[in-house]
């Protein structure tokens, strides 16, 4: 799987957007750029995930470069319970060793009040 | 539905003993893994299955056995626990392999070796 680079820590105001980059240089072309958050002492929570195209859901939206190298997710208005790990992940679209998911660091967003 | 549900929230155990983490899903999902997340680190792969009967190993699989009788179910045995089995456990399913497919993961299970 190709590797993911996120900033460690980050800071937004409650009801402001946050803006959160990932870099996959490595990407090959049939990988998907996946997200996923952790809230404190909870299980990993699906966000979003794209191929190519940019992704909106009522959660966030996921924008991908053209050359896909790296990928932001966005959350529109930020609430004190966005405060969370997040964890940008790069899965290939087809696996023969099950449905695995390699998780980095992350980010650790804080939303302030 | 209930989507993926873990037993027990929380264990304590002396080492050497044995135990089971139980998980189940309700969402005929066929592929069903187990993470492990010890304190400020992201998960880690232990085992798979990709469906009834068939299991294979992730990239720590040492300590612990798991079998896949039905799509539903798929428990984590530890064999002997040890101190360093110290972790949250967490269990995942999906209706496919690979990128395109969404994981829904449990609550996790919060074990202590003594």
């Amino acid at each position: 799987d190709a590797k993911t680079t996120q900033p460690t820590s980050m800071d937004c105001a409650e009801g402001r957007a946050a803006n959160l980059p990932c870099n996959h240089s490595t990407i090959s072309g049939n990988e998907y750029v996946y997200w996923y958050r952790q809230i404190h002492s909870q299980g990993p929570q699906y966000i979003i995930h794209g191929l190519k195209n940019n992704e909106t859901n009522e959660m966030a939206s996921l924008i991908i470069t053209e050359d896909r190298k790296s990928s932001t997710l966005i959350l529109p208005h930020a609430t004190l319970r966005d405060t969370a790990v997040y964890y940008c992940i790069v899965r290939p679209a087809y696996e023969t060793s099950g449905s695995r998911l390699t998780f980095g660091e992350g980010t650790q967003l804080t939303v302030n009040p | 539905n209930a989507g993926v549900t873990q037993t027990p929230k929380f264990q304590v155990l002396k080492t050497g003993q044995s135990m089971t983490l139980q998980c189940a899903q309700d969402m005929n999902h066929e592929y069903m893994s187990w993470y492990r997340q010890d304190p400020g680190m992201g998960l880690r792969l232990i085992h798979y299955s990709v469906g009834a009967g068939i299991t294979d190993q992730g990239e720590v699989p040492n300590g612990y056995n798991v079998s896949r009788s039905t799509t539903e179910d798929f428990p984590l045995r530890l064999l002997s626990a040890a101190p360093s089995q110290t972790s949250v456990y967490f269990c995942a399913s999906s209706s496919g392999q690979g990128g395109g497919n969404e994981q829904f993961f449990g609550p996790g299970t919060r074990l202590t070796v003594l």
